[in-house]
């Protein structure tokens, strides 16, 4: 079935270092992809989406790219602050049915 | 703005118990979610409803959980009976939706704590 696969439990940064994330998928079909950030009890917001035509998307200084030949994308931001401490969830959809989640990314900045 | 709103925040159960909890969705969203969220799992689909209309049902909770939509701004979720293993966070989600491939915007409530002992 349709999946996504987040490795990386936890990253740790320091205030202006460089942030990347990778998530990796599985589908029989074309996906449209997505990063869902989740900030600190609160339920998760959408952060980015990314569609197979134009390969990435920008939003609050975060950059997600699609890599269709790895069936991969990544989330990248080039200096984090202190305010980006979050659990970040890469997803994908596929046709009508619902979101599919990644197990979700912690990445704590400190000042 | 009305968000999503989940009552209660917190809900402590006994094993065996029956628990039911309770999601209002954005007014005019078509589409509702149920997922479950655990560190190890992450976000997991529960049930997706569209128009009052179950859509999915997350396979591996079938046998004890079920969530109805009672009317388009009104949902619960039964767990009946509560186990240990149901400690997580529940989050319910909704989206506007209205054509078939547009379920990409949810907007989530702050999620229900079940503390199963």
């Amino acid at each position: 079935g349709d999946s996504v696969t987040q490795k990386q439990g936890q990253v740790t940064l320091s205030e202006d270092d460089f942030l990347f994330i990778n998530c990796t998928y599985s589908t029989t079909t074309y996906p449209t992809l997505f990063w869902y950030v989740q900030y600190p009890g609160q339920g998760p917001q959408l952060l980015l989406k990314v569609t197979t035509a134009n390969n990435k998307g920008i939003s609050r200084g975060f950059e997600a790219t699609y890599d269709k030949g790895t069936t991969s994308f990544h989330l990248q931001k080039a200096s984090v602050q202190e305010s980006d401490s979050a659990v970040y969830f890469c997803a994908l959809v596929v046709g009508g049915r619902a979101l599919i989640f990644g197990t979700g990314t912690t990445v704590s900045v400190s000042p | 703005d009305a968000g999503v709103t989940q009552t209660p925040r917190h809900e402590v159960a006994e094993k065996g118990q029956t628990i039911i909890l309770k999601c209002e969705p954005v007014s005019g969203h078509n589409d509702l979610f149920w997922y479950r969220q655990t560190k190890i799992q992450g976000l997991e689909l529960l049930s997706y409803f569209r128009s009052k209309s179950l859509m999915e049902d997350g396979g591996a909770f079938k046998d004890r959980f079920k969530a109805e939509m009672l009317n388009s701004s009104f949902s619960t979720l039964k767990i009946q009976p509560t186990e240990p293993k149901d400690s997580a966070v529940y989050l319910c989600a909704s989206s506007l939706s209205g054509t078939a491939i547009s379920n990409e915007r949810l907007f989530f409530g702050h999620g229900t704590k079940l503390s199963v002992l």
